[in-house]
């Protein structure tokens, strides 16, 4: 089956770091990826559509400028939060489907962000 | 916009016990339908999904129908056990200029009792 990788799985750094978080398809191609935001309540938040060889399409509200992505081939798709603060604070998942109408997400794993 | 409704949690049952978890959508083409389980401190993982009216999706005891005309797609399951304790997304696909584009419910906690 189609697997998704997601690393690294926890990442605990300091305010005005830098962290950049990978997902890669393992066994497909995937022209589009999508990044969430996961909050303390379980709901998931479309953050943007990554795009490959494209610019990413963001969801309302999330700074792009903040969140860099980045979808430079068919298996790799990148989410950068750049100068973190406490408020980045959170579970960061990806997901990657193959093509067509019937086809499910496959999740990473997600990453646990914690800026102190 | 295309947007997935699903009951508020959490819900708590005994071990056996029936479970439904409601969910309902609206979508402006002909969507796929999904449920998702995530497990603690891990992604999500597909449940099982209906393609098309009337369509059942099973999986691990967890069944689900595709009910175009009333928008629905209720999980249940007749016996639950401890480890289904877990959160379940509700979600469609639906296609938006050619490529598939996901929208999930907030997500429905599940506890689960011996």
């Amino acid at each position: 089956g189609a697997v998704v990788s997601q690393h690294p799985s926890r990442v605990i750094c300091k305010s005005g770091t830098s962290v950049k978080i990978e997902c890669r398809s393992l066994d497909f191609q995937a022209t589009t990826m999508f990044w969430y935001r996961q909050f303390p309540k379980k709901s998931l938040m479309l953050m943007a559509t990554s795009n490959e060889g494209s610019k990413a399409t963001y969801e309302q509200g999330v700074e792009k400028d903040k969140f860099l992505i980045n979808h430079a081939s068919l298996t790799l798709s990148t989410l950068t939060v750049t100068s973190a603060h406490p408020e980045d604070s959170s579970f960061y998942i990806c997901s990657a489907s193959l093509q067509g109408r019937s086809q499910p997400q496959h999740f990473g794993d997600g990453t646990r962000l914690s800026i102190l | 916009g295309d947007s997935v409704t699903q009951m508020e949690g959490p819900v708590t049952l005994s071990e056996e016990a029936f479970l439904t978890i409601n969910c309902t959508y609206t979508a402006t083409g002909y969507p796929s339908l999904f449920w998702y389980v995530q497990y603690p401190g891990e992604g999500l993982q597909l449940l099982l999904k209906a393609t098309k009216a009337d369509d059942k999706g099973s999986n691990k005891g967890f069944e689900a129908t595709y009910r175009k005309e009333t928008t629905s797609f209720h999980l249940e399951k007749g016996s639950v056990q401890v480890s289904d304790s877990a959160v379940y997304f509700c979600a469609l696909s639906d296609s938006a200029g050619g490529s598939y584009i996901p929208t999930f419910g907030r997500g429905t906690s599940l506890i689960v009792h011996p």
